[in-house]
Order: C-alpha cells, then structure tokens, then sequence
C-alpha cells in the first residue's frame, strides 16, 4: 500500500503552460515536503509545508499544504525546460522515524 | 563540503554474489536511510536508523541488510544479488529535526 500517491504519473508540456501535481495520502501529517530529482541525481529538497491551508511560493512554483494536512499541490506557472524532471513529496507520518516519497510525477518540458 | 558520498556509483553483479554499497555523511546527522529506485518510479524505504546502533525495516527489507556502527557510516549489504535488485540505490541522512533529507549521487546496481 503507497502512503502517498501522486497524480498525474507523467506530464508532457509545451514551455509557457501551467500544471498541477498532486500528493494525496488517507494520513494526517505532522509536515510535507516536496524534492525535484534530475537524471543521475538525488533528490534535492524544493520546500516543506507545515500549517494546514499553507501556501509558499518559490518563483514561479507555488506549493500547497491541505487543510486536514492530508493531501498537497505543487502549482507551477509559465513551465519552462529548466522545470523538467521527477517532482517527489515526501512525509514523516506521526509516530515513525520512516521518511516515505510518493510515487513520482516525471515532467518533461518542451521548447 | 562533502554531505553525503556513497560509494560505488556502478556496479554489475552475477546472481548469487554479495556485495556492501557505502555511505557516509559528514554533518553529524542521527537520521540515514536506504532507498531503491526503479526506473521512473519513486523512492522506496529499505532501511533506516535513528542513530548509531540502531536500525529498523523499511518497506522493502528483504534480501539486504544494514549496520550503523557509528554516526557517519551507514553500510547497504546485498546477499545472494538478485536480478530483482537491480535498482539505483540513494543513501539519505537528516538532522534532529527532520527538516530536509540530504542524497547522495547514488549507486547503480545491475545484477546479471
């Protein structure tokens, strides 16, 4: 069973359209984060939410925390081809000292 | 300013050998994890430890085994290599806080 899922899978854009991914879970968390992976690297951390109903803006990137602190978005605008990769959401749930991803949205950007 | 190095980035095993994957962090952190990743897929957990001494199971354990010896080692062992294992293995470690996991560049494990 995948705590987090994220939707869509993969996402192919034209540069200058805007998109959504989404990370759903059944669980409450105590926080969420989002990583961007590039080909032949490892995650590298974009943002963690914290508060319910949090919004935070990292340029054109602009990531939100559920309310019931269950579920989060990452809204990009304007993508450009720099913003190609595998977008990751991340969480500790309550009462673990496991860090579990979701499973992944690959973006790819076109000129 | 080294972070988090694991060592090797490839290698090809046959089935049945064994091999340990390295990783060591430079920032004092108690957190280090094991993930696998399959191709385009997320990161699955295979263990982790919350400090020297102290390991547990992940989501996907079986057939790999870990030891923390001391806060900046934390070594990925393969028994038996399985054809099922080839994967690209990250290393990861966290402060207290738990605020941010930091990578390595990850291992490139093909078992033949």
């Amino acid at each position: 069973t995948q705590l987090l899922e994220q939707s869509p899978q993969f996402l192919s854009i034209q540069e200058g359209e805007n998109l959504t991914v989404y990370c759903n879970s059944s669980s409450v968390f105590s926080s969420l984060q989002w990583y961007r992976q590039e080909p032949g690297e490892g995650p590298v951390l974009l943002v963690t939410v914290v508060t319910g109903g949090e919004v935070k803006k990292l340029k054109r990137l602009t990531f939100q925390f559920g309310d019931a602190r269950k579920d989060s978005s990452l809204h990009i605008t304007a993508a450009q081809p720099g913003d190609t990769g595998l977008y990751l959401c991340a969480a500790w749930p309550y009462n673990t000292d496991k860090l579990i991803f979701g499973t992944g949205t690959r973006l790819q950007v076109f000129p | 300013n080294a972070g988090v190095t694991q060592t090797p980035k490839f290698r090809i095993l046959k089935i049945g050998q064994s091999m340990t994957l390295q990783c060591a962090q430079d920032m004092n952190h108690n957190y280090m994890y094991w993930y696998r990743q399959d191709p385009g897929m997320g990161l699955k957990l295979i263990y982790y430890s919350v400090g020297a001494g102290i390991t547990d199971k992940g989501e996907v354990p079986n057939g790999y085994n870990v030891s923390r010896s001391t806060t900046e080692d934390f070594p990925l062992r393969l028994e038996l290599a399985a054809p099922s294992q080839t994967s690209v293995y990250f290393c990861a470690s966290s402060g207290q806080g738990r605020t941010e996991a930091f990578f390595g560049q990850g291992t490139r494990l093909t078992v033949v």
